[in-house]
């Protein structure tokens, strides 16, 4: 089975701290993403990657940045975290432009609280 | 990327056959149709996904009608543990799984 791992399921951070939200997946695919998820708001995409060291910004990118520095690792970095970016972030992973590259695998999510 | 229309919740019967529909009236010839679900507390999980043809797999069948403007999923035997929230999704193969959600359907699946 394909296995997305994001490393903390619950963060409490302060206004102003730098976040790191790591996510590793073990299926070799080259293709990763971001979303946040909000009540009333669904999945947004905040950033993806289809190759290491490359990125492309998504719908909701502001207030973020992103390191693929190994294929299979993704992170999403808060620079200054605010109180608007408390939510649920969910990591995916995909294959490349061959057939199913719309079947996303996503992992658990990380519930981030910004105070 | 074609818009998708769902009711925003619907019941079922455990052990019934769970109907969800989805429109796209504005699909064009060369989107999918992609099924996802997500569980409460949960990531959304990958269901089934098609173009034209109707399609089956082990958690669920895709009927798509002829003029592609809307689509119903199935799931022929609800369990509790199927109460979710899915989405349909219209996807063209070109967006490197720049997946769009919309608000999904919820199902309770009740005993």
């Amino acid at each position: 089975d394909v296995k997305v791992t994001q490393s903390s399921r619950y963060l409490v951070k302060r206004t102003g701290e730098k976040v790191f939200l790591e996510c590793v997946q073990d299926m070799d695919h080259e293709n990763m993403f971001w979303y946040r998820q909000d009540p009333g708001l669904g999945l947004r995409l905040i950033y993806f990657s289809y190759d290491v060291k490359m990125k492309e910004k998504g719908d909701i990118p502001e207030g973020y940045s992103v390191s693929r520095e190994k294929k299979e690792r993704f992170s999403l970095i808060l620079e200054s975290a605010s109180t608007n970016q408390t939510s649920m972030y969910l990591c995916a992973s995909s294959l490349a432009r061959a057939g199913n590259t719309g079947e996303l695998f996503f992992g658990e999510g990380s519930r981030l609280t910004v105070l | 990327d074609a818009k998708t229309t769902q009711p925003p919740s619907m019941d079922c019967a455990e052990g019934r056959a769970a109907n969800l529909p989805c429109n796209h009236s504005t699909i064009s010839g060369n989107e999918y149709v992609y099924w996802y679900r997500q569980i409460h507390s949960q990531g959304p999980q990958y269901i089934i996904h098609g173009l034209k043809n109707n399609e089956t797999n082990e958690m669920a069948s895709l009927i798509i009608t002829e003029d592609r403007k809307s689509s119903t999923l199935i799931l022929p035997h609800a369990t509790l543990r199927d109460t979710a929230v899915y989405y349909c999704i219209a996807w063209y193969s070109s967006n490197t799984g720049k997946l769009i959600f919309g608000q999904g359907t919820t199902l309770q699946v009740k005993p």
